[in-house]
């Protein structure tokens, strides 16, 4: 089945500084790869995903980039705001299914 | 905007009950999830469920596990006899079509 390994499992950036999260994953069939959000105490909340047909998405200050043969996907979040802050997980489809394998989880901080 | 909602928020349970726990899927959906995350780790896939039946499911939901979808807009899912390991965060999601999830806020179970 799908193995989804996340990097880094915290990151403290300045506001205003760029950052990146990333994942592999290990199945060649997965399709769909979307980054979630999470607050304390709230649910996962989508913010941007990526299918497999798609090199690069981009959405105001946030983007996916894809590198298929490679099999990993980053998460690039720009000029960071405090209220960024939260814990960002990456997931990919397992095979063609809409089961998501979700990654562990980055501690995004953002110091003022 | 439409979400999903989960009912209870917190339950506190004594090992050996069994618990139900609620959800609300957004109207127009077909498919539905449920997913759990122990304190601190990644968000774990419980079940499937389309067309009135699961479609998959992992080997964390065994036999002490239930889900039911009763009067077409809630969908449940039960614990016969709860466990100290079942303490967690329960997430019900739901798909339209495609793959776009959209999770609740939650029901955070504790076993004691």
């Amino acid at each position: 089945g799908e193995n989804v390994e996340q990097h880094p499992s915290t990151l403290s950036v300045q506001e205003g500084d760029s950052a990146v999260i990333k994942c592999t994953y290990s199945d060649s069939a997965s399709n769909y790869f979307p980054w979630y959000k999470q607050e304390l105490g709230k649910g996962p909340q989508l913010i941007i995903d990526i299918r497999s047909n798609v090199g690069e998405k981009k959405d105001q200050r946030i983007a996916v980039t894809l590198n298929k043969t490679a099999k990993h996907f980053s998460l690039h979040i720009t000029e960071t705001q405090p209220e960024d802050s939260a814990v960002y997980f990456c997931a990919a489809s397992e095979g063609g299914t809409d089961k998501l394998i979700f990654g562990t989880g980055t501690r995004l901080q953002v110091f003022p | 905007e439409p979400e999903v909602t989960q009912t209870p928020s917190h339950q506190v349970t004594q090992m050996g009950q069994e618990v139900i726990l609620r959800c609300v899927p957004i109207s127009n959906h077909l498919y539905f999830y449920w997913y759990r995350q122990i304190l601190g780790q990644k968000v774990e896939f419980l079940v499937s469920f389309y067309n009135n039946e699961i479609s998959e499911k992992s080997e964390i939901f065994d036999d002490q596990f239930s889900v039911e979808r009763p009067d077409g807009s809630n969908f449940t899912l039960k614990i016969r006899s709860t466990k100290l390991e079942d303490s967690a965060m329960y997430f019900c999601a739901s798909i339209r079509g495609g793959n776009e999830a959209f999770f609740g806020q939650g029901t955070r179970l504790t076993v004691v």
